[in-house]
């Protein structure tokens, strides 16, 4: 059974950068498919932040490309966010997820990151 | 980029059959599989549609999706509506490698 967990500071300051990991257990992530972070503000709907496939290729949401960094770590088995340049819209529960076709099959439990001084 | 638009909130009787859509901007509805997700309080969400019509194993036949060319959109039903099944649903859909949820519709069951 796959199993993904967050982990990573749940306070942020504004202008500074949100550091996530997802450490994946019961998969080994560099056999295939992507893995990517979810995030849902507080009352709010689920967005798509970007995805990883094993091999390291990256795909990032547009409105959030020039903040955002995904990068894998094979040797751990895990995977990690970095959002660059935080404000209090980037408060939100972070999910990681692993996506097998075109659906996100496993989730992590999400982690709740506040950005404020 | 294209949106996915789903109504803010439904509601209905339970053993009742609801319907919930999702309506693509731009781009074909049939282009790209659309999903759904079921996400309760507190909770990660879970599949219940993939590629437009199909059900994760352990999802009941009572919830069935769909895709309508003519309003480009898609859409998904649960018949026999259970008191459980009061959740927040999602549609999500990609266009080349961008990915894209809708805003949420909240399935209230009373």
């Amino acid at each position: 059974q796959v199993q993904l967990q967050e982990s990573g500071p749940g306070l942020v300051k504004p202008s500074e950068t949100l550091s996530l990991t997802c450490a994946v257990s019961g998969y080994s992530i560099s056999s295939g498919y992507y893995w990517g972070w979810i995030r849902q503000p507080p009352g709010k709907g689920l967005e798509w932040i970007g995805s990883i496939y094993h091999s390291g290729s990256t795909y990032y949401n547009p409105s959030l490309k020039s903040r955002v960094t995904i990068s894998v770590d094979t040797s751990k088995n895990q995977f990690s966010l970095k959002l660059s340049s935080v404000t209090a819209a980037d408060t939100a529960v972070y999910y990681c997820a692993r996506r097998v076709g075109y659906v996100e099959t496993n989730w992590g439990q999400g982690t709740l990151v506040t950005v404020s001084s | 980029n294209f949106m996915l638009t789903q109504p803010h909130s439904v509601s209905e009787s339970p053993g009742k059959t609801v319907t919930i859509s999702c309506t693509r901007s731009s781009g074909s509805i049939a282009s790209n599989y659309v999903q759904w997700y079921q996400q309760r309080p507190g909770s990660s969400p879970t599949t219940v549609i993939y590629e437009d019509n199909q059900r994760p194993s352990g999802v009941p036949d009572r919830f069935s999706g769909s895709i309508d060319s003519s309003s480009n959109s898609a859409s998904l039903t649960i018949s026999g509506l259970k008191t459980e099944d009061e959740a927040d649903y999602y549609c999500q859909s990609y266009d080349s490698s961008n990915q894209v949820f809708g805003g949420g519709t909240k399935l209230t069951v009373l």
